[in-house]
């Protein structure tokens, strides 16, 4: 059972350096979205999807883009990479599209920017 | 004043020790709720949902107080493998957008022989 797979695991950048952080999963699930997870501050919302072509912000999407052109996959890119993006990145998928159902998450990407 | 608060702890406790966490949120029209574990480095994993009801599955029993906007979690007969920081999810319901789970910062607990 694949469920949320993330790519990469470990990155590291420099300031102004761009890179995109893949997100894929395998169980149909209509609602996608990416969290950081900061110390201190549990998971904040960067961008969510609920479904192919639908995408909104969260609660932090400042200088992150994403896009939603399937199913499966909700990749996630920094433009103009910044120490303060300095996180480990969740994605996480769930059932229904007005979610009310919990989701499951990949293993993460510890992303530093220098 | 935050969506979702939780006590940071850390919980200090020994093993076979009963430990309840509560948490409070903000938006009234919230309706689902869930518990997550989270271990040291590793992603989030659903524990539990919570319900109106209250539900109970095995040495954890979850509870929710709509009037008072706070859900409970409570361990008994805690194992050293309990140790893990617990997050307290609630829905926030759509203005004009979708539903969004928003994660509160996570209570740790630690349990020792």
């Amino acid at each position: 059972n694949a469920g949320v797979t993330q790519t990469p695991k470990f990155q590291v950048l420099k300031t102004g350096q761009s890179m995109t952080l893949q997100c894929a999963q395998d169980m149909n699930h209509e609602y996608m979205s990416w969290y950081r997870q900061d110390p201190g501050m549990g998971l904040r919302l960067i961008h969510y999807s609920v479904g192919a072509g639908i995408t909104d912000q969260g609660e932090v999407p400042n200088g992150y883009n994403v896009s939603r052109s399937t199913t499966e996959d909700f990749p996630l890119r920094l433009l103009s990479a910044a120490p303060s993006q300095t996180s480990v990145y969740f994605c996480a998928s769930g059932t229904g599209v007005y979610s009310n159902q919990p989701q499951h998450f990949g293993d993460g990407t510890r992303l530093s920017i220098l | 004043r935050k969506e979702v608060e939780q006590d940071p702890g850390p919980f200090n406790v020994p093993e076979g020790a009963t430990v309840a966490f509560n948490c409070t949120y903000s938006n009234s029209a919230s309706q689902s709720f869930f518990w997550y574990r989270q271990d040291c480095r590793k992603e989030p994993k659903l524990l539990m949902s919570v319900y109106s009801s209250g539900n109970e599955d095995g040495r954890f029993t979850a509870q929710l107080n709509r009037a008072s906007q706070y859900i409970s979690l409570l361990i008994r007969d805690s194992k050293l493998s309990d140790s893990a920081t617990y997050l307290c999810v609630v829905n926030i319901p759509p203005s004009g957008g979708y539903n969004k789970l928003i994660f509160g910062a996570g209570t740790r607990l630690a349990v020792h022989p």
